[in-house]
């Protein structure tokens, strides 16, 4: 089936620092999606992305939906304390199907 | 406020025991998926239902079962044939046509 690959798969930075992840596949999907889990907690989504190009904010927080359609990022800037966690990305492959497929995760730890 | 809950925060299971895991949703979302996380790795789906009284298996049904008798419910019932449940259950719904999905805030099982 289907697989995003997400990469790297942890990160250590200082607070401050901005930070970028990405999620690439083989495949063409048509939705991206970012989450942020916080440990023993359900993810929480960040960012939705819908169309190739697409460039959408959220705060500190910017994604991008890849224009060949088989990869988006994820920036933080100037990041803080409580980035902490798990981020995960997700996609809608094409054609459509009910389920999304998963990233396995990139672990942000940031240091004071 | 509009949101999914799961129930129990926390479930122990003994040998030989079915045990149900709850999840409601207020969002009126017509969807709703059942995940299985496990350390380290991507989300994985156990079971979706994109309608009231219609349920489909995700990649890792063995050993699980559900019902989705009401719009607001989905539980999900690990079975005694489930030889390794102990893992993080995440619950999740979104409106059908929209590959939005939103979590719940997961329900960890552990095996006595």
């Amino acid at each position: 089936g289907q697989q995003l690959n997400q990469s790297p798969q942890s990160m250590f930075i200082q607070e401050g620092e901005d930070v970028s992840m990405n999620c690439t596949s083989s495949s063409i999907f048509n939705t991206w999606l970012w989450y942020k889990q916080d440990p023993g907690e359900g993810p929480v989504l960040l960012i939705a992305l819908y169309k190739a190009g697409e460039l959408t904010s959220n705060g500190r927080l910017t994604a991008q939906f890849g224009i060949t359609r088989k990869d988006s990022f994820l920036n933080i800037s100037a990041s803080i304390p409580s980035d902490v966690g798990i981020y995960f990305c997700a996609g809608q492959p094409f054609p459509r199907t009910e389920k999304l497929v998963f990233g396995k995760g990139t672990k942000l730890t940031v240091n004071p | 406020d509009g949101g999914i809950t799961q129930s129990p925060k926390y479930l122990f299971r003994k040998e030989g025991q079915n045990v149900t895991l709850s999840c409601e949703q207020n969002l009126n979302h017509d969807a709703m998926y059942w995940y299985r996380q496990d350390p380290g790795q991507g989300l994985r789906l156990i079971y979706y239902s994109q309608i009231v009284n219609d349920f489909q298996k995700g990649d890792i049904a063995e050993g699980y079962s559900v019902s989705r008798e009401k719009k607001e419910s989905f539980p999900l019932t690990v079975t005694s044939a489930q030889k390794n449940p102990t893992a993080f259950y995440l619950c999740a719904s979104s409106t059908t046509g929209q590959e939005t999905q939103y979590f719940g805030p997961g329900t960890r099982l552990l095996v006595l």
